[in-house]
């Protein structure tokens, strides 16, 4: 099973470019997240979604875009990178409410 | 709002020793308690949750953790500690907002390190 599948794992990208993070989920689950973690400050979320159409920000979601046109994917949009979005960017899936969720390996992006 | 505390950073102890990784929170409602374990490099993988009931859980590998409603407490527990123990720990409450679904709000971590 692949569960929460994240691509890339690794990006490096010039400050002012455009991106997107891709996550998909193959476990038909309804509520899919981003958080991007950095040392010292845990996992903070970015945005979240409970189904195709319906997003919602997190606690840091400036400078990210989201949407969710299917229930598998959810990807991550940086429209101008900045050097303070270098992290490591987690998605993560569940199936239903206040149920455990299911992580993706991570991409670790670094802006220049 | 939700807050989750770890106020240990690094801990240190010795293989065999026993862990207890502390882990405060704050929330109004019933908690939904997560600890989560990853290893360098890696995503990370749920070692236990507590959602009603007992308040001593059993997890994955040999960790429990205990829910404290008068503390506001869930700490992680191991009786005895393997070196392939030694990766970052991480507390988390979980939220669910009818509209928008789930999230859940984590502490800062704690790192063990396991000495031989």
């Amino acid at each position: 099973n692949a569960g929460v599948t994240q691509t890339p794992k690794f990006q490096v990208l010039k400050t002012g470019q455009s991106m997107t993070l891709q996550c998909a989920q193959d476990m038909n689950h309804e509520y899919m997240s981003w958080y991007r973690q950095d040392p010292g400050m845990g996992l903070r979320l970015i945005h979240y979604s409970v189904g195709a159409g319906i997003t919602d920000q997190g606690e840091v979601p400036n400078g990210y875009n989201v949407s969710r046109s299917t229930t598998e994917d959810f990807p991550l949009r940086l429209l101008s990178a900045a050097p303070s979005q270098t992290s490591v960017y987690f998605c993560a899936s569940s199936y239903r409410k206040n149920t455990e969720a299911f992580f993706g390996q991570g991409t670790r992006l670094t802006v220049v | 709002a939700q807050s989750v505390t770890q106020p240990d950073i690094h801990i240190t102890v010795s293989e065999g020793a026993s862990l207890e990784l502390r882990c405060n929170y704050s929330y109004g409602a019933t908690p939904y308690l997560f600890w989560y374990v990853q290893s360098p490099g890696q995503g990370l993988q749920l070692l236990l949750k507590y959602f009603s009931g007992d308040t001593l859980v059993q997890g994955i590998k040999g960790f429990e953790a205990e829910f404290k409603r008068s503390q506001s407490s869930f700490n992680l527990r191991k009786p005895s500690v393997h070196w392939s123990d030694a990766a970052e720990y991480f507390c988390a409450v979980g939220v669910f907002q009818w509209e928008y679904g789930n999230k859940l709000v984590f502490g800062a971590g704690t790192i063990l390190r396991v000495k031989s």
